[in-house]
């Protein structure tokens, strides 16, 4: 079964960087794209871009471009969200999902927290 | 980029009754990107309904969807307990996904 791994909680200081890991199983990794969403406390779901795992294409909503990178290592079946500069407002759970046939996300992670705290 | 915006904000209802939740879309999307997802506290989405109106594995037949254009709709037939959480609509289009703000279904 397709199962999405991700790493543990992290505290960071502001003006830090980030990087969450997302390991995945069940499946082949380079054939499907890894998507990559943030929830703040209390708050609805924010996209924030995907990669393709079998070339290392990205894309990403303007609002991170500069701020995020994705990347991935196939032979471990694995990809990163660095974020870097985090702020107060960047505390949030940050989930990595499997991409569908058409542009969904039927398989997700189980999410990752990050506390942005002087 | 789409803005999604999803109405109402809570839908206070019992057990039993219809729900029906909207998603408008600022411009016209494809259907077949479109899709709606449950999140219950502490857990991740869960996938419902993708291509606007097609279940995913496993969901009920008490969740349906429709629409097209630019309005979307998320009806689920008799809410059961499980039923009560939040809901997001999503689409694809610009080379990004985006979602809605959500819908709350409270008892």
């Amino acid at each position: 079964q397709v199962q999405l791994l991700q790493s543990g909680a992290e505290v960071k200081r502001p003006g830090a960087s980030v990087k969450v890991s997302c390991k995945a199983s069940g499946y082949t990794f380079n054939d499907y794209y890894i998507h990559w969403v943030r929830q703040a406390p209390g708050q609805g779901l924010e996209y924030m871009g995907w990669i393709n795992p079998n070339s290392g294409y990205t894309e990403f909503v303007q609002k991170f471009q500069g701020r995020v990178t994705l990347t991935r290592d196939t032979s471990i079946s694995t990809a990163y969200m660095e974020l870097t500069g985090v702020r107060s407002d960047d505390t949030a759970v940050y989930y990595c999902a499997r991409h569908g046939y058409t542009w969904n996300l039927p398989f997700w992670g189980q999410g990752s927290l990050v506390t942005v705290s002087s | 980029e789409i803005v999604l915006t999803q109405s109402p904000g809570t839908l206070s209802l019992s057990p039993g009754e219809r729900a029906t939740l909207s998603c408008r879309a600022s411009q016209s999307v494809t259907s077949s990107f479109f899709a709606w997802y449950q999140q219950k506290p502490g857990q991740a989405p869960r996938l419902l309904i993708y291509g606007a109106s097609s279940r995913a594995t496993g969901v009920p037949d008490r969740f349906s969807g429709s629409g097209s254009g630019t309005d979307f709709t998320l009806t689920i037939s008799s809410l059961e307990p499980e039923d009560f959480a939040v809901y997001y609509c999503q689409q694809y289009g610009y080379s990004v996904l985006t979602f809605g703000g959500g819908t709350k279904v409270e008892i």
